[in-house]
């Protein structure tokens, strides 16, 4: 089992839909869990961090369930500039936090007008 | 700020030459690392540091060296191009936690083609 698992999508939903992306991860003993967003021919850059007990960033919301290894990401209200790769990431450091991040290889949404 | 910097943002080698991909940061983040991403492989850790002095190797290190003489730089070297290595390079940096979430910092990439 690969240690990150996205769905790769395309994504494709007309604008004002809601779309949820979901990940799995293979290591149990996973501490910290994020999405990134990268956008066409451009760096990643930090969406959100997820939370144990979940949390919401305007129209995102980030969920984790460790009994079941996964995070999901939640967007309501698609806008156009949502269009875009997400990718799910993990840092597996048990007490440190030095070991790298894992990268899922991302999920393409494309918001259609 | 400048964030994180690369340079060059696209180079074209022939197969057996050398090159290096400099990164810098000026955030005084004590981690550092660089990726590199091919379509359908998503972004593979190819080394990485903790601090100045410090480097260890990452998923796919092959053909890559790495330094990290001060905080602010981590240049990658490829030691003898080869076609397997046209990708996009991203290097990345963070703060160093104990345990708990941290933003790492990308810079733009940069595009490699070795013909």
């Amino acid at each position: 089992r690969k240690e990150v698992e996205q769905d790769p999508g395309p994504f494709n939903v007309p604008e004002g839909a809601t779309v949820a992306f979901n990940c799995t991860y293979s290591n149990s003993a996973s501490q910290s869990f994020f999405w990134y967003r990268q956008d066409c021919r451009k760096e990643p850059k930090l969406l959100m961090s997820v939370y144990s007990s979940g949390n919401e960033d305007g129209r995102f919301t980030a969920q984790l369930n460790r009994a079941s290894q996964y995070i999901s990401l939640l967007i309501r209200d698609s806008k156009l500039s949502d269009s875009a790769t997400y990718l799910c990431v993990v840092n597996m450091a048990i007490n440190s936090g030095n070991t790298p991040l894992v990268f899922g290889k991302g999920t393409r949404l494309s918001v259609i007008a | 700020n400048a964030g994180v910097t690369q340079t060059p943002k696209f180079q074209v080698l022939k197969t057996g030459q050398s090159m290096t991909l400099q990164c810098a940061q000026d955030m005084n983040h004590e981690y550092m690392s660089w990726y590199r991403q091919d379509p359908g492989m998503g972004l593979r850790l190819i080394h990485y540091s903790v601090g100045a002095g410090i480097t260890d190797q990452g998923e796919v290190p092959n053909g890559y060296n790495v330094s990290r003489s001060t905080t602010e730089d981590f240049p990658l070297r490829l030691l003898s191009a080869a076609p397997s290595q046209t990708s996009v390079y991203f290097c990345a940096s963070s703060f160093r936690t104990s345990g708990s979430a941290y933003e790492q910092y990308f810079g733009p990439g940069t595009r490699l083609t070795v013909t």
